[in-house]
């Protein structure tokens, strides 16, 4: 079956540790999605990348980047986790950029300690 | 902006009893709307979609929802609960031009009693 998958499923790490999330689609959609969700909050979308084209929220941290090699796989990287960083990460893609519903991936758990 | 409101934090139905959840938007035009739910630790999942047309939509699992654009409203129904769809509910509201960002209501929790 087609779908979003991301690696791993929980993560912890230490304060201040940089740490990266993966997330993988069979898709072969066009447009990824990261989101964050932290608890009893709606997703809080952080930045999508196009093709190869990276767009990032106004009110995105900078200690927040990504990166997305090919189609197939999409990265987000926390330089500097905070405690505040903690939340669950949810990867998401859709075919184009408009008009399209959002596949997403099970979400990555990510610990702060 | 767009935004999206889901006044009711948590509904408890029992189960078999029927089900309505309240979503309301704020949008210049007509919106895109999604209903997702999201199970304990997991992704999301799309139930239904409304872009255009036959405003009574059909989902997946027995949920339907009807946008009602006079009361701003897209609520999801399900005319009998199921242990099963206790949840987290989150409808949405994309735009219909350019790069569709999706903006959530903040979800509604559903427990289901015996």
């Amino acid at each position: 079956d087609a779908m979003v998958i991301q690696n791993p499923r929980y993560q912890v790490t230490q304060f201040g540790k940089p740490v990266t999330l993966s997330c993988s689609q069979t898709l072969n959609h066009n447009v990824m999605y990261w989101y964050q969700q932290k608890s009893s909050q709606a997703p809080k979308l952080l930045f999508h990348y196009y093709d190869k084209d990276f767009n990032n929220e106004a009110d995105t941290p900078d200690n927040f980047q990504s990166r997305r090699p090919n189609t197939s796989f999409c990265f987000l990287d926390i330089r500097s986790p905070g405690l505040g960083d903690a939340a669950m990460y949810l990867c998401a893609t859709s075919r184009d950029l408009t008009h399209n519903e959002q596949f997403f991936g099970p979400g990555t758990r990510l610990t702060v300690l | 902006a767009q935004s999206v409101t889901q006044p009711d934090i948590h509904i408890t139905v029992s189960e078999g009893a029927s089900l309505e959840l309240r979503c309301n938007y704020s949008y210049g035009a007509t919106p895109y709307l999604f209903w997702y739910v999201q199970s304990p630790g997991q992704g999301l999942q799309l139930l239904l979609k409304y872009f255009s047309g036959d405003t009574l939509v059909q989902g997946i699992k027995g949920f339907e929802a009807e946008f009602k654009r006079s009361q701003s409203s897209f609520n999801l129904r399900k005319p009998s609960v199921h242990w099963s769809d206790a949840a987290e509910y989150f409808c949405a509201v994309g735009e219909n031009t350019g790069f569709q960002k999706l903006v959530f209501g903040t979800g509604t929790r559903l427990l289901v009693s015996p």
